[in-house]
């Protein structure tokens, strides 16, 4: 079945570093590869999304881009900030609409100042 | 603003009762879904729902319940039955495709 693993934390980085959490996935069929944020104590929010191989999702100075060949979906951004600080979690859609989504175990990110 | 609200916050609850936990959505969405959270797990989908009146067990249904009267509304209850139900509870939603909204959670504790 399909499946998700995400790089383990946590990742603890100073302000203005590069940050890379790698993912990758096993799954039949084309999935939609999500990534979600979730900051102390609240719900998970989209961060970015990818439908198609090759698409590259973006916001807020996040990227991640579907990589078919590599079953990967690597979240990066060039300067953190101590507001990113928060659980990333790497998503993918199963094989029918409107179905759930599987999760990678969350990775715990802490940016110091 | 349109959203998914959950309630409440945080739920205390004695071991062998039962506990209902609510979540609203005013988002039009037709497909609502329970999850639930614990340190280092992930989410892991307890139920979800497609469409009125039809709900779909998740991959950790035992011990759990689901009603879905409304388009709005997709209470879970947590029943006795659940071994160990203090968790992180979330409840989202969607239209098309694949992207899903969260709503805030509801932190239950069994005392």
């Amino acid at each position: 079945g399909n499946s998700v693993t995400q790089m383990e934390g946590p990742v603890t980085l100073s302000e203005e570093a590069f940050l890379t959490i790698n993912c990758t996935y096993t799954a039949t069929g084309y999935p939609s590869l999500f990534w979600y944020v979730q900051y102390p104590g609240e719900g998970l929010q989209l961060l970015l999304k990818a439908t198609k191989a090759d698409d590259k999702g973006s916001n807020k100075g996040f990227e991640a881009t579907y990589r078919k060949e590599t079953t990967s979906f690597h979240l990066e951004k060039g300067s953190v900030q101590v507001s990113d600080s928060a659980v990333y979690f790497c998503a993918l859609s199963r094989n029918q609409a409107r179905t759930a989504l599987i999760f990678g175990k969350g990775t715990t990110l802490s940016v110091s100042s | 603003d349109g959203g998914i609200t959950q309630s409440p916050k945080y739920l205390f609850r004695k071991e062998g009762q039962n506990v209902t936990l609510s979540c609203e959505q005013n988002l039009n969405h037709d497909a609502m879904y329970w999850y639930r959270q614990d340190p280092g797990q992930g989410l892991r989908l307890i139920y979800y729902s497609q469409i009125v009146n039809d709900f779909q067990k998740g991959d950790i249904a035992e011990g759990y319940s689901v009603s879905r009267e409304k388009k709005e509304s997709f209470p879970l209850t947590v029943t006795s039955a659940q071994k160990n139900p203090t968790a992180f509870y979330l409840c989202a939603s969607t239209r098309e495709g694949y992207e899903q909204f969260f709503g805030p959670g509801t932190r239950l504790t069994v005392l």
